[in-house]
């Protein structure tokens, strides 16, 4: 079963405007989110993360938001550029656990058009 | 700082046959993490080592191994390849497998892509 969930396999979107990415997990023992962003033959890299005590974490261009209730996460990237075309995965974790694991979601491709 | 070396790049393996992957974590990081990546199945975990001593193991056959050394280097084996391993193999490294704050998340190398024929 899959416990992290981006249904939406791809995204397009205009330059300059709202990019808005979706994940939705089923483990609510989960308490620590992360998107990481990747590019063709490179690995993820590390966009943002936020804590399940938040609700919204905000750095530049990109906010994450988090909604416990729903077990719902979004990824708002304002304004969206075409470097920002890439693979977006979304990823949870406990963040008291002693072993460290990330459960990916299987990723929304986002493309920027100029 | 340079950040997580795998080698190598691109491999390519008959089925039978078994690999060793290799990674370089960031210096001072203690933890490794191993994924899978494949279209269908996205990134999976496979499993994580810290201070030469697997912590955690996702759900994969017992033909995928891996061990670390004392200066935190990690090795990644498959033994008796099959046609459904080729994939992309990432490594993260964090400094002690814990996210502690913001700023202790994992970091990823560029992956090894095996292609199993």
């Amino acid at each position: 079963d899959q416990q992290v969930k981006q249904n939406s396999p791809s995204l397009s979107v205009q330059e300059g405007r709202i990019s808005i990415l979706n994940c939705d997990y089923t483990n609510s023992m989960f308490d620590y989110f992360l998107w990481y962003k990747k590019y063709p033959a490179e690995g993820p890299t590390f966009l943002i993360s936020i804590s399940s005590i938040k609700d919204k974490n905000e750095d530049g261009r990109f906010t994450v938001f988090l909604n416990k209730s729903a077990k719902h996460l979004s990824l708002h990237i304002v304004p969206s550029q075409p470097g920002d075309s890439a693979v977006y995965f979304c990823a949870a974790s406990l963040l008291r656990g002693s072993n460290y694991k990330l459960t990916f979601g299987k990723g929304t491709l986002l493309t920027v058009n100029p | 700082k340079a950040g997580v070396t795998q080698t190598p790049r691109y491999l390519i393996k008959t089925r039978g046959q078994q690999v060793t992957l290799s990674c370089s974590p960031i210096s001072g990081h203690r933890s490794v993490s191993w994924y899978q990546q494949t279209p269908g199945q996205g990134l999976q975990f496979l499993f994580e080592y810290f201070s030469e001593t697997q912590r955690n193991k996702g759900n994969f056959p017992g033909r995928f191994s891996g061990r670390q050394f004392s200066n935190s280097r990690s090795e990644m084996n498959v033994s008796t390849l099959e046609l459904g391993d080729s994939a992309l193999y990432l490594c993260a490294s964090s400094l002690d497998g814990r996210v502690l704050r913001v700023g202790t998340e994992a970091f990823f190398g560029q992956g090894t892509r095996l292609t199993v024929v």
